[in-house]
């Protein structure tokens, strides 16, 4: 089955402990990208990567670091969790960055 | 920033109505695309919709898209209590970014 992973699903931590978000996507697609979800103000793109080891900021990058050493995964790293990083996260990928997206089921993240 | 706005935010009608959400964008774009997100879950893609087309359709979905006025509109013929759910536009401008809007709730009640 045509799926988007993500782990964990639900995380509470503690400020200034890193953390890893794992993504992986079984379809071969080279787009991968990562979304923030806050109330009211939609999806905001945190970084995305048109094919291995080519990765580039989206509009909030700021306090997250990515990486894509293979083409299915797509880890986003928290390197100093902050409160302001509580949010649910969304991986997503596609064939290419305009086509339609395949998105994970989300990771909520609570940071204390 | 928010390059996609939806209108309205929330949406409340009876199953069998119509509902119609509108996204509007301020800049030049390649493709428009609706997703729906079933609270708190994972996007999932509707319709897309580029930037030289002004309708299409799937299903009970009809989407338009006017580039002159940077707005397109989302119908959603016949809707169901299932059709309950949250629907986002996003943008792409030629580039590698994607831009959602904040997204229109529909509520339908039985």
């Amino acid at each position: 089955e045509a799926q988007v992973t993500q782990n964990p699903r639900y995380l509470i931590t503690v400020t200034g402990k890193k953390l890893t978000v794992t993504c992986s996507q079984n379809m071969n697609h080279e787009y991968m990208s990562w979304y923030r979800q806050d109330p009211g103000l939609g999806l905001r793109q945190i970084y995305y990567s048109m094919n291995v080891e080519v990765t580039d900021k989206g509009d909030v990058p700021e306090g997250y670091k990515v990486s894509r050493k293979e083409k299915r995964n797509f880890p986003l790293i928290l390197e100093s969790p902050s409160p302001n990083q509580t949010s649910l996260y969304f991986c997503a990928s596609s064939d290419r960055a305009v086509d339609e997206q395949f998105f994970g089921p989300g990771t909520r993240l609570t940071v204390l | 920033s928010q390059q996609g706005e939806e209108d309205p935010q929330a949406l409340s009608i009876q199953e069998g109505e119509n509902a119609t959400m509108n996204c509007s964008y301020k800049t030049s774009i390649n493709n428009l695309q609706w997703y729906r997100q079933n609270s708190g879950r994972g996007l999932v893609h509707l319709i897309l919709i580029r930037s030289n087309e002004r309708e299409k359709h799937s299903g009970r979905l009809r989407v338009t898209l006017d580039t002159s006025k940077k707005s397109s509109s989302l119908l959603i013929t016949a809707s169901r209590a299932a059709d309950t759910a949250s629907y986002f536009c996003a943008t792409h401008t030629g580039g590698f970014k994607t831009i959602f809007g904040a997204g229109t709730r529909l509520f339908v009640k039985a």
